[in-house]
């Protein structure tokens, strides 16, 4: 079945900076790709997704680029705020398998004010 | 448009006993799935079902299970509760057969296990 691997686990940027979350995905039918961010104590909520026929997508300050052939995606954030802090999941969900999404292990990301 | 609503928010039970997990989904949205979420484990997939029926399955033992009404609120039960069990039960809506679209999430239910 598919698998994600997530890094890093931990990320600690400065304001105004930016962060780079990276998965790699085992499952090469996988052709959904979503960004989940989750603050303490909240549901996670999707800040961007990407299609397997789409290269990148950009939507303000966040964008998530795909290489199929490397088997791997990354989130992009920049011009970091303290209101970016938080663990950001990245999954993968493949046709044969409904909507099952396959999550990677998550990253702590703080921004420092 | 209302979210997607898990009760209760919170559930303390002790060992041995059952549990059952209550999830309402996006009005119009037919699929339900459930994920355990636990700091160790991150975000495991339990099930999914649609249209009343369960279409995945995720590698946990038999004492959990769910099910589907017609109206597509959904229930999670777990049986003969153990202390590992001690989670934040999520339930995502996404809206039909279709693949590829969104998934959005409830609260959840947080289960302690003493």
């Amino acid at each position: 079945g598919e698998n994600v691997e997530q890094h890093p686990s931990t990320l600690s940027v400065q304001e105004g900076d930016s962060a780079v979350i990276k998965c790699t995905y085992s499952d090469s039918a996988s052709n959904y790709f979503p960004w989940y961010k989750q603050e303490l104590g909240k549901r996670p909520q999707l800040i961007i997704d990407i299609r397997s026929n789409v290269g990148e997508k950009k939507d303000q300050r966040i964008a998530v680029t795909l290489n199929k052939t490397a088997k791997h995606f990354s989130l992009h954030i920049t011009e970091t705020q303290p209101e970016d802090s938080a663990v950001y999941f990245c999954a993968a969900r493949t046709m044969e398998y409904g909507n099952k999404l396959v999550f990677g292990a998550g990253t702590i990301l703080r921004v420092k004010s | 448009k209302a979210g997607v609503t898990q009760t209760p928010r919170y559930l303390i039970k002790t060992r041995g006993q059952q549990v059952t997990l209550s999830c309402s989904p996006i009005s119009g949205h037919r699929s339900v799935s459930w994920y355990q979420q636990t700091p160790g484990q991150g975000l495991q997939f339990l099930f999914e079902y649609f249209s009343e029926t369960q279409r995945n399955k995720g590698n946990f033992p038999g004492r959990f299970s769910g099910r589907q009404f017609s109206n597509s609120r959904s229930e999670m039960n777990v049986s003969t509760l153990e202390l590992g069990d001690s989670a934040l039960y999520l339930c995502a809506s996404t809206a039909g057969g279709g693949l590829n679209t969104e998934a959005f999430f409830g609260q959840g239910t947080r289960l302690t296990v003493v």
